[in-house]
């Protein structure tokens, strides 16, 4: 009964590499979200996708992030030419789709020096 | 204030005595959920309770939700030490014809239970 795994678990990038961050949603889930944390605060929703669509990525930055949820394997949220800014914890969730509660993964730190 | 605010900040009680956070939003809301997060790791989902209940229950976690009042209640019983965490509330949009998708997170209420 696996819940919702992310890799890397700890991702140490300098500044100008790219990040990149994996996630398998929950088995029978087909909806994958992603929200980043800051210190000390909540968590910002970043983008929702279904198998092969971006439904909403309203709270993405528009430069240097993407994000995509091929037919097979997991999704990635990819970040180009990290900056100092960009580190965070980055939670993915999945859920059933609609209204339904939102399981999370255990979270990728990314740390950018 | 931001949808999804936590109320207090944080708190310290004892082993064995109730903790109550509370949650207040802005907008009309389809579900509300809560969320704990120990330091450094993932959210673990505890409850979601949707707009048109009132009381809802697991184990020893009850919820409320007032929606005239636009705020929610954790109550959390005969609290143990390894409750110690930080708990989240987070509200989506849905009822106000937004999306149910998109949660609202506030900044959380730190729980500490000294053992």
């Amino acid at each position: 009964n696996a819940g919702v795994m992310q890799n890397p678990r700890h991702l140490v990038r300098r500044r100008g590499q790219e990040a990149r961050l994996r996630c398998s949603p929950m088995k029978g889930h087909s909806h994958v979200y992603w929200y980043r944390q800051l210190p000390e605060e909540g968590l910002k929703f970043m983008v929702y996708l279904q198998k092969e669509n971006i439904i909403d990525e309203s709270g993405m930055p528009k430069e240097r992030f993407s994000a995509e949820f091929p037919k097979e394997g997991p999704s990635i949220l990819r970040i180009q030419q990290v900056v100092r800014g960009d580190s965070a914890a980055y939670f993915c969730a999945s859920s059933s789709g609609g209204p339904r509660a939102q399981y999370f993964g255990p979270g990728t730190r990314l740390l950018v020096l | 204030s931001q949808q999804g605010e936590e109320d207090p900040q944080a708190l310290s009680i004892q082993e064995g005595e109730n903790a109550t956070m509370n949650c207040s939003y802005k907008t009309s809301i389809n579900n509300l959920q809560w969320y704990r997060q120990n330091s450094g790791r993932g959210l673990v989902h505890l409850i979601l309770i949707r707009s048109n209940e009132r009381e809802k229950h697991s184990g020893r976690l009850r919820v409320t939700l007032d929606t005239s009042k636009k705020s929610s209640s954790l109550l959390i019983t005969a609290s143990r030490a390894a409750d110690t965490a930080s708990y989240f509330c987070a509200t989506d949009a849905g009822g106000s014809g937004g999306s149910n998708y998109k949660l609202t997170f506030g900044k959380g209420t730190l729980l500490t239970v000294n053992p």
